[in-house]
């Protein structure tokens, strides 16, 4: 049982370049969701999906793009790198889009711009 | 603008005595406060939850206390261990149009010393 796998574990771009961040869950969860997490800051919400073909904009979105073509996947894209995107990127999954669902998250993906 | 505001940033605290977190939020809208528990490398887990209807939550060590009027509420951990050693994030949440919005505090890194 995989639970939220994200791929790369690691990644180092330089400004200006785009990527895609892998997000796969094997649990059957309609919701999804991208957060950023940085010193003092906490984890910030960036898009999230409550099912295929649905997706909305969080607290910070600007610079990336998602999409949610199947129930399992979610990537994350930034299209043109900037160092304020440096940050380690976390996906979740829940069960149910409501409050009580807890999120599951992956292990993270460390992202360093330059 | 953080709704959810965390402290300590950072805590030591001896093996065996009792850890205390907390957390304030500002959104009388949010109708759920999780935390989530964070090893090194790790992505958070979920590791209790409380309503705003309940003022206490307890799960073995770890207890809830929640002020509904004062809109705060803190985490206790009772005889802490080195094993609790992790980052701690508070969070609140709230359901809009079916997907739930969550809103995490800065995080406590939680030093628990034998």
């Amino acid at each position: 049982n995989a639970g939220v796998t994200q791929t790369p574990k690691f990644q180092v771009l330089k400004t200006g370049q785009s990527m895609t961040l892998q997000c796969a869950q094997d649990m059957n969860h309609e919701y999804m969701s991208w957060y950023r997490q940085d010193p003092g800051m906490g984890l910030r919400l960036i898009h999230y999906s409550v099912g295929a073909g649905i997706t909305d904009q969080g607290e910070v979105p600007n610079g990336y793009n998602v999409s949610r073509s199947t129930t399992e996947d979610f990537p994350l894209r930034l299209l043109s790198a900037a160092p304020s995107q440096t940050s380690v990127y976390f996906c979740a999954s829940s069960y149910g889009g409501r409050g009580n669902s807890p999120l599951h998250f992956g292990n993270g993906t460390r992202l360093t711009v330059t | 603008q953080q709704q959810v505001k965390q402290s300590p940033q950072s805590l030591i605290v001896q093996k065996g005595g009792i850890s205390i977190i907390n957390c304030a939020y500002e959104n009388t809208a949010f109708d759920y406060f999780p935390w989530y528990q964070q090893f090194p490398g790790k992505g958070p887990a979920l590791l209790i939850a409380i309503r705003p209807d309940v003022s206490e939550k307890k799960e073995g060590r770890f207890t809830i206390s929640f002020n509904k009027s004062a809109k705060q509420f803190s985490l206790h951990i009772m005889d802490s261990q080195p094993g609790d050693s992790a980052t701690y994030f508070c969070a609140a949440s709230r359901t809009v149009q079916g997907a739930q919005k969550l809103v995490f505090g800065q995080g406590t890194r939680l030093t628990i010393n034998p």
